[in-house]
Parts: C-alpha cells; sequence; structure tokens
C-alpha cells in the first residue's frame, strides 16, 4: 500500500518568514494530494490540494508544488502570520476513495 | 467549501456506558465516511471505513464489537463507544467523502472530545 512520510514534524519560524512541509509518498499511482490543517482541538480544514497533472498550485500565501518524478510534494506559506501555527497533515490518494496521511508537522510562528 | 458537523463535541460518560457521536455531511451526499482516533499530538489513526447501506470496514487492532459504526443514510454515520472504559478517552474525527469537479476530496468534522470517568 501507500506511504506518505512528512518532515518536518516540528517547525517553528519568524512571523513574516516562510515556512516548507515536504511529503513524499511510496506508490507512483496516487495522482490527488491534499493538506490539511488542524488547529488546537478541532477537526483538519482542507487549505489547498494539487493533482498530478499539475506541478503547483498557489491560493494567496499557500502554495503546493508536485514532483511526480521524486515522488514529493510540498507546502509552502509565506508571509507566514501567527493564526498560521497549527499542525499540517497532507495526504496522498489514487482512487480518491483511500486516503493516507502523513504524521504531521506542529508549525509554529513566533511573532 | 463542505460542511461535516460532528456531536457532541465534547462528552464525559461513566465507565461502563455507550456514548453515540454523528457524523453529519450537511451540504452534500457522502456514500462513504471515515472515523479516526487522535491522541494528543500525534496523527490521525483510521479506525474503520463507513459506508452507507453496508457494514463497516475495521482496520486491524481495531474492535469492532466496541466501536458501532452505523452509515444509514448518504448524510450520516454514528460511532457508538461501548461499554466504555477510561482508556477509551480521546478526540475522534470524522470524515466524509465529497465530490468536487475536479474528483473527490475528504472533508474533517471538527471532532469529539470523549472523556470516561
Amino acid at each position: 500500500g501507500e506511504n506518505v512520510e512528512q518532515h518536518p514534524s516540528t517547525l517553528s519560524v519568524q512571523e513574516g518568514d516562510s515556512a516548507v512541509i515536504k511529503c513524499t509518498y511510496s506508490d507512483s499511482a496516487s495522482n490527488y494530494f491534499p493538506w490539511y490543517k488542524q488547529e488546537l482541538g478541532k477537526g483538519p480544514q482542507l487549505i489547498i490540494d494539487i493533482r498530478s497533472n499539475v506541478g503547483e498550485k498557489k491560493d494567496q500565501r499557500i502554495a503546493v508544488t508536485l514532483n511526480k518524478t521524486a515522488k514529493h510534494f510540498s507546502l509552502h506559506i509565506t508571509e507566514t502570520q501567527p493564526e498560521d501555527s497549527a499542525v499540517y497533515f497532507c495526504a496522498a490518494s489514487f482512487t480518491g476513495n483511500q486516503f493516507y496521511f502523513g504524521t504531521g508537522t506542529s508549525l509554529t510562528v513566533i511573532p | 467549501g463542505a460542511v461535516v458537523s460532528q456531536h457532541p463535541s465534547r462528552v464525559i460518560c461513566k465507565s461502563g456506558t455507550s456514548v453515540k457521536i454523528e457524523c453529519r455531511s450537511l451540504d452534500f451526499q457522502a456514500t462513504t465516511m471515515f472515523w479516526y482516533r487522535q491522541f494528543p499530538k500525534k496523527s490521525l489513526m483510521l479506525m474503520a471505513t463507513s459506508n452507507e447501506g453496508s457494514k463497516a470496514t475495521y482496520e486491524q487492532g481495531v474492535e469492532k464489537d466496541k466501536f458501532l459504526i452505523n452509515h444509514a443514510s448518504l448524510t450520516l454515520s454514528t460511532l457508538t463507544v461501548t461499554s466504555a472504559h477510561p482508556e477509551d478517552s480521546s478526540f475522534y474525527i470524522c470524515s466524509a467523502m465529497g465530490r468536487l469537479s475536479s474528483g473527490n476530496t475528504i472533508y474533517f468534522g471538527e471532532g469529539s472530545w470523549l472523556t470516561v470517568v
């Protein structure tokens, strides 16, 4: 089955700096890669996703890049703000019926 | 985005009793819903996959007789923790599979904190 690895497990950045979280996957058939943000005590919320037919997708300060050859995808947050502090999960899916999650990255933005 | 509602958000129950958690997709039909358990500062642990109108598929190590899952309609799945014990205390999260124009994705509920005393 699919195996998703996520790094780093914790990340601290100064407010205004950029944050990058990287995930690798093992199944080359995976073709859908969503990212979720989980604030303390809440359920994860979908923040951005990318499908294998594109290499990059951007939504304001958030972007995701995908390298199918290397089987990795990354979340980029620019101009970080304290409210970006949360746990971020990546996921990979092939059929859209089964999702495999990374182990999460705890991001702290220091004011 | 799509909304998944989970209820209750917090529940305290006595040891030996059962507690039911509901997961509803509010603005879309979900043929598939998932139930997770999450320990503090840990990742999501998939417990079971719930398909409307059929029996849930449980992950290895999850007791199906203890964690009863029912998916009776396209918008509602329930998780019942039976004969609860303090070690069942945890954060339980559901998710529902919804369809975007580009394909399927998963939307999560807000989670339910269960404390067994």
